[in-house]
């Protein structure tokens, strides 16, 4: 069965630094791969998603991710972190059926 | 309006209670879905729903069951609740039909779920 593991449960940033939170997935057919946005008391809602077009996928906010096959990841990134963008963050793999299966999420952290 | 609302938002029971939760969706997608997200566990799949006459169960379906009432509605079910199904459930949809290829889900805001 499809899966992902997401490295890190909790990740901090300083405002204006870096972005990155990991994913790595486990398939054996091509992978459908997606991040999405959790904020407080919302549900979920994508930052983008890649269905074997190109491998650096760009999404909404600044976000991007790239799909590195030789190593299984789907990492996202954003170069200039910003306060709103505190969140807990999901990487899911789906089949042709959409069948998605979710990470245990990534809380991010961004201190002033 | 939301796209996706469930009802009720918030729900507190007891033991052995039987317990519906309901989605409803304005999208006019034909997928939808039911996850349960639990702190450390990230989102899993209950069951899901390709269109009215095609339920399917997902990762972890043991003590729930669903209706795909009409194309826009399908309720969850906890027949008789237990402390361990307390969590945040949610439901989603997507549209299969459009894409050919699977698609964004559109999730609804939640609901609370606590069993005593």
């Amino acid at each position: 069965a499809q899966s992902v593991t997401q490295l890190g449960s909790h990740v901090s940033v300083s405002e204006g630094a870096l972005v990155l939170l990991r994913c790595n997935y486990s398939s054996s057919v091509p992978p459908y791969l997606f991040w999405y946005v959790q904020y407080p008391n919302q549900g979920l809602q994508l930052l983008l998603k890649y269905t074997s077009a190109a491998t650096l996928v760009k999404g909404i906010n600044g976000f991007e991710a790239e799909f590195k096959k030789s190593e299984t990841s789907f990492h996202l990134t954003k170069p200039s972190a910003h306060m709103s963008d505190a969140a807990e963050y999901f990487c899911a793999v789906s089949d042709f059926n959409n069948d998605m299966r979710f990470g245990a999420g990534t809380r991010l952290t961004v201190k002033p | 309006d939301a796209d996706v609302t469930q009802t009720p938002r918030n729900r507190i029971t007891k033991t052995g209670k039987r317990i519906m939760l309901e989605c409803s969706q304005t999208k006019g997608h034909d997928r939808m879905y039911w996850y349960r997200q639990d702190p450390g566990l990230g989102l899993r799949l209950i069951y899901y729903s390709f269109d009215v006459k095609d339920i399917n169960k997902g990762e972890i379906s043991d003590g729930y069951s669903v209706s795909r009432q009409a194309q826009a509605k399908f309720s969850l079910s906890l027949e008789s609740a237990i402390p361990n199904q307390t969590a945040l459930y949610f439901c989603a949809t997507s549209d299969f039909r459009a894409s050919g290829t699977p698609d964004t889900q559109y999730f609804g805001p939640g609901t609370r779920l606590t069993v005593l």
